[in-house]
């Protein structure tokens, strides 16, 4: 059974970074059928896919267009677990955050593991 | 971006009642579609996968159908535990997105 922890801080300043971790048990992080996913929900915004990164035959990332000159997904392998970075966080970026691994062995691709979720909130 | 739009809503159905929640796609998308439930303070929980798939351990009175553009989620007999909201999701490309989600009350 797959398990995913996540940690960090649920709260940030305006400009500031905003860090969270997903610790992975059950699982490799290097796993080539896997692909390590952030997601973030808000009243305004619903359900919003953020990016995600994978490993087949080397590390591969993709971001949401909206977020790509800001945010930063890494795997650490010694650890098994994957990070994001958000940078320059605005009040906007106020939500609950999630990790997901997402199956591509299954055609749907679909999200089968979540974390638990951090409220993050950027407040002065 | 391929956007997802549900209806309804929001629903209130009894407890034993059969009940459908549609999921339309703006482009065409074979059967990449997934659906999830969630309830209040909770990660959403992986339903259905491939439009028509079960998630190991979902109970069968859950189904999924549809490609192309249409695809509905049915649950056939309402149980007290099934009452959330639930999100349909796309892997067609990327990014992914989602719907804005069915809430699904008590009657």
């Amino acid at each position: 059974q797959v398990e995913l922890q996540q940690s960090g801080p649920g709260l940030a300043k305006p400009s500031q970074t905003l860090s969270l971790t997903c610790a992975i048990s059950g699982d490799s992080v290097s796993n080539n059928v896997a692909a390590w996913n952030w997601i973030r929900q808000s009243p305004s915004r619903g359900l919003e896919w953020l990016g995600r990164t994978y490993y087949r035959s080397r590390w591969y990332s993709d971001y949401a267009v909206s977020l790509r000159s800001r945010i930063i997904i890494s795997a650490d392998t010694s650890k098994n677990q994957f990070s994001l970075q958000v940078n320059s966080v605005t009040p906007a970026d106020t939500a609950v955050y999630f990790c997901a691994r997402q199956n591509h062995g299954n055609q749907g691709h679909s999200f089968e593991y979540w974390g638990q979720g951090t409220l993050v909130t950027v407040s002065p | 971006d391929i956007q997802m739009t549900q209806s309804p809503s929001s629903l209130s159905a009894f407890v034993g009642d059969r009940v459908t929640i549609t999921c339309r796609a703006s482009q065409t998308m074979g059967n990449y579609l997934n659906w999830y439930q969630q309830k209040p303070g909770r990660a959403p929980r992986h339903l259905i996968y491939a439009a028509s798939n079960l998630q190991s351990g979902v109970p069968s009175r859950f189904s999924g159908s549809g490609s192309g553009t249409d695809f509905t989620l049915t649950i056939s007999s309402l149980q007290p535990e099934d009452f959330a909201t639930y999100y349909c999701q796309h892997s067609y490309n990327t990014p992914p997105t989602f719907g804005q989600g069915t809430r699904l009350e008590i009657k």
